[in-house]
């Protein structure tokens, strides 16, 4: 099955910590994307990445760092920069960078500062 | 800069009610437009779209009609049921200044339909 994947589901993180979220996905999308969801707030965009080895800061990109070494993963550090954490987060694909077009999301991972 | 505004919830309706939840959008360019759906504790799913002016997309009872003249996407369903119970996000795919062609999504508008 295509799809994209997220992993863990849920995770903790002590104060002062960085935190790597997991993102694969076996569509062979060129563009890939980090969305962060807080409660009344819809989602906002962290980075995106149009093509390996490349990516772009979103509007809420401080605090975060990614890396796209491989077609097929993109993930996301939450690091100890990042003043309020918790949230849930959201990556998605979508087969092209150029053009308008629908994308495809993960089930998200749950991240808690504890 | 592209924007999406949707009505704000909580919508609470009875089973076999008509649905409507209100979408304008702001775009500098020529966006495609859509509808998600949210499930608690998932990710989003695409449930509907339109790329240009008077196309109506539908799915699953859904339909939504891209009017460029007043900037609407506005989502409808003739009879809703429990099962529609969710968040509905409204998105725009434009060239942004800062992120190419990523979805720009609306805050959400959460959807309880009671029996």
């Amino acid at each position: 099955d295509g799809g994209i994947t997220q992993s863990p589901k849920y995770l903790f993180r002590k104060e002062g910590q960085n935190v790597t979220l997991s993102c694969e996905q076996n569509l062979n999308h060129d563009a890939m994307y980090w969305y962060r969801q807080d409660p009344g707030q819809g989602l906002r965009l962290i980075y995106y990445s149009q093509i390996v080895n490349d990516f772009q800061k979103g509007d809420i990109a401080e605090g975060y760092s990614v890396s796209r070494e491989k077609k097929e993963s993109f993930p996301l550090t939450v690091t100890s920069a990042q003043k309020n954490p918790t949230a849930f987060y959201l990556c998605a694909s979508s087969i092209s960078p150029i053009g308008p077009t629908e994308a495809f999301f993960g089930q998200g991972t749950r991240l808690t500062v504890v | 800069g592209n924007s999406v505004t949707q009505m704000e919830g909580p919508v609470t309706l009875s089973e076999e009610a008509f649905l409507t939840i209100n979408c304008t959008y702001t775009a500098t360019g020529y966006p495609s437009l859509f509808w998600y759906v949210q499930y608690p504790g998932e990710g989003l799913q695409l449930l509907l779209k339109a790329t240009k002016a008077d196309d109506k997309g539908s799915n699953k009872g859904f339909e939504a009609t891209y009017r460029k003249e007043t900037t609407s996407f506005h989502l409808e369903k003739g009879s809703v049921q429990v099962s529609d119970s969710a968040v509905y996000f409204c998105a725009l795919s434009d060239q942004g200044s800062n992120s190419g062609y990523a979805l720009n999504f609306g805050k959400g508008t959460s959807l309880l339909v009671t029996p």
